[in-house]
């Protein structure tokens, strides 16, 4: 029974690289979710799809930041010229649909580390 | 980004005592969560509560969504070991936006 799935587990990076983090979805989940987690402190919500769109992008702190979700299933999130700032664990979540009720699963995550 | 306030940020209780935590927001919710977090994993869901004043029991584990919408309580009675790792409220005024809170690190003394 596959669940979330987020590879790199780890990424370390140096200032100013750019990285991509990949989740896959529970099979078919049409809602998908990124967080990120920075240390100590809860998951805070970056961006929303449902289906191939961002119905939500609201979280997303700056324009170096972009997802994408190209066939409705696998998202990537990519980070252009990484800051040390953006060092947190990056979670995804999806859900059967984005209704009252619908539970969010949580991914293991992908600890991001800009040197 | 907004975190919701939880109490205690952390706590060391002996196996088989009960344990309290809570959560306010100055937003009210119409959904209030209960994550538990373990060392390198994603959150995973404890309890969901969908209407204010709703008193919820998973085993050993019984949350409330305050009468305020603004506030949340999770009880875990007869700690064991196992219980130990971080609980995360989260509340949700629409459908799927969660806001969390700072979470409660509890270690369970065998």
């Amino acid at each position: 029974g596959a669940g979330v799935s987020q590879t790199p587990s780890n990424k370390v990076t140096e200032k100013g690289k750019y990285v991509e983090l990949r989740c896959d979805p529970i099979s078919g989940h049409t809602a998908l979710y990124w967080y990120r987690q920075s240390l100590g402190q809860g998951p805070e919500f970056l961006i929303y799809f449902q289906g191939t769109g961002a119905a939500d992008d609201s979280g997303l702190p700056n324009d170096r930041f972009f997802a994408v979700r190209p066939e409705g299933s696998v998202s990537t999130l990519k980070i252009q010229r990484t800051e040390r700032g953006d060092s947190a664990v990056y979670l995804c979540a999806s859900s059967a649909g984005a209704r009252v009720g619908n539970e969010q699963f949580f991914g293991p995550g992908t600890r991001l580390t800009v040197l | 980004g907004q975190q919701l306030n939880q109490s205690p940020q952390s706590m060391f209780i002996q196996e088989g005592e009960d344990v309290s935590m809570n959560c306010t927001s100055s937003s009210i919710f119409n959904t209030w969560l209960w994550y538990k977090q373990d060392p390198g994993e994603g959150p995973v869901l404890l309890i969901a509560l969908y209407k204010a004043g709703e008193l919820t029991s998973n085993g050993r584990l019984t949350a409330q969504f305050g009468i305020t919408r603004k506030d949340s309580f999770l009880n875990i009675s007869a700690s064991i070991p196992s219980d130990v790792g971080i609980y995360f409220c989260a509340g949700c005024s629409g459908t799927y936006k969660y806001i969390f809170g700072t979470g409660t690190r509890l270690k369970v003394l065998a």
